[in-house]
């Protein structure tokens, strides 16, 4: 398996406009998660799904990010519009519901909002 | 307010010997604890984990160490290695919940 890819790698764009982060997990794996790196904060969650379903979103900062999952191998991170205090590094990561040792993820997309 | 707290942003040792890098909590329902590890450009990865029934797990030349009294854990790299160097977070879960917490991370500079 190639493991959970991300794309893009790097993506500036200017405040206000939107922002599409990608993600496709592990096959075979259930369980899906967005975080955010900042130096501030180092590693925060966002969102994650169960199944295609989103369970807990209470870390998505505010209305203008969103997350979907339409099928067990693609999920969508939004931001619209995005501002300059978005800049971070965004991983995604799957595990699998029997796997107790954490998740695998990503080589993470670098936002930069300008 | 963060549950999970790595107050040394930056640790340097020099190869060969012992690298040790702390982390504290606060939440009392933590229960399972691991640390991951960072190069630049990549994921991070999985390291070691220990469960809270235990207060050491060893691997290699990686141990983490518990004290669930103090809520407190520590992971010793013993010999330190040069390849070693990255960033370094501490990760921590409560019962069967999947998400995992992070502290901030600390950036491990082992110098030949």
């Amino acid at each position: 398996d190639a493991g959970v890819i991300q794309s893009p790698r790097h993506e500036v764009t200017e405040m206000g406009q939107e922002v599409t982060l990608r993600c496709k997990p592990i096959s075979g794996h259930d369980y899906l998660f967005w975080y955010r790196q900042t130096m501030m904060r180092g590693l925060e969650l966002l969102i994650y799904f169960n199944n295609n379903v989103p369970i807990d979103d209470s870390g998505m900062p505010e209305d203008r990010f969103s997350a979907k999952m339409p099928n067990a191998s693609f999920s969508t991170l939004k931001i619209q519009p995005s501002e300059p205090r978005d800049s971070a590094v965004y991983f995604c990561a799957s595990s699998f519901r029997l796997d107790w040792e954490g998740y695998t993820f990503g080589s993470g997309t670098r936002l930069t909002v300008v | 307010d963060q549950q999970v707290k790595q107050n040394s942003p930056s640790l340097s040792v020099q190869e060969g010997r012992i690298s040790i890098l702390n982390c504290d909590y606060t939440n009392s329902m933590f229960d399972y604890f691991l640390w991951y590890k960072k190069y630049p450009a990549e994921g991070p990865t999985f390291l070691i984990s220990i469960s809270s029934i235990k207060d050491k797990n060893e691997d290699g030349r990686f141990t983490v160490f518990l004290n669930k009294s103090a809520k407190h854990l520590s992971l010793h790299i013993v010999p330190s290695q040069p390849g070693d160097s990255a960033v370094y977070f501490c990760a921590a879960r409560a019962g069967s919940a999947r998400q995992l917490t992070f502290g901030s991370g600390t950036q491990l500079t082992v110098l030949p």
